[in-house]
């Protein structure tokens, strides 16, 4: 059972131009989210977070936004350069309940077009 | 960021034969460590989660008799593929928990495992 998910696997976008890329979530009971960003054949690089008492969080060209009410999370990349083209995935924990493991979606794999 | 640092990248290996992947937080001591394995096109599945000092707890479905993970230390967690079978060919990835960024995971390079 997929409790978080990722339902474009991928996206191709113009140097320059705004990327979205979405999540959704079933599990009322996570609590903090985070965006990893993976290169093939390598491990998922730390991204951004967002805590759910937060509905937004900005570090440089990359902002996520969380409407907890539709259970849905967006990573906005502004501008995107090609040098972002790779495979973008969601992650979310329920941290209130001690578990310690991330439920990560599919992925999408951005292409970021020069 | 923490560094994790993960040992082999890439290994071949013949049926029937045993495969040893080492995970290492080397900036950190990480009382918990995470091994997932990612199939083509597929999300990272969860295998285990291993604590320093104690027994793995593995996910369902998935053999702690096939897939051996001791974490002798803060700074090491390794994964044992025993008896490894084609099927088992894969990307194994391990991630740490920083104590001081307990929400947040970093992840190894990943191991990519071939079995012939």
């Amino acid at each position: 059972d997929q409790q978080v998910k990722q339902n474009s696997p991928s996206l191709s976008v113009q140097e320059g131009r705004i990327s979205i890329l979405n999540c959704d979530y079933t599990n009322s009971m996570f609590d903090y989210f985070l965006w990893y960003k993976k290169y093939p054949a390598e491990g998922p690089t730390f991204l951004i977070s967002i805590s759910s008492i937060k509905d937004k969080n900005e570090d440089g060209r990359f902002t996520v936004f969380l409407n907890k009410s539709a259970k849905h999370l967006s990573l906005h990349i502004v501008p995107s350069q090609p040098g972002d083209s790779a495979v973008y995935f969601c992650a979310a924990s329920a941290s209130r309940t001690g578990a310690n493991n991330l439920f990560f979606g599919t992925g999408t794999r951005l292409t970021v077009i020069p | 960021g923490a560094v994790v640092s993960q040992h082999p990248s890439r290994v071949i290996c013949k049926s029937g034969t045993s495969v040893k992947i080492e995970c290492r937080s080397l900036d950190f001591q990480a009382t918990t460590m995470f091994w997932y394995r990612q199939f083509p096109k597929q999300s990272l599945m969860l295998m285990a989660t291993s604590n320093e000092g104690s027994k793995a707890t593995y996910e369902q479905g998935v053999e702690k008799d096939k897939f051996l993970i001791n974490h002798a230390s803060l700074t090491l967690s390794t994964l044992t593929v025993t008896s490894a079978h084609p099927e088992d060919s894969s990307f194994y990835i391990c991630s740490a928990r920083n104590r001081r960024l307990p929400y947040e995971a970093f992840f190894g390079q990943g191991t990519r495992l071939t079995v012939v």
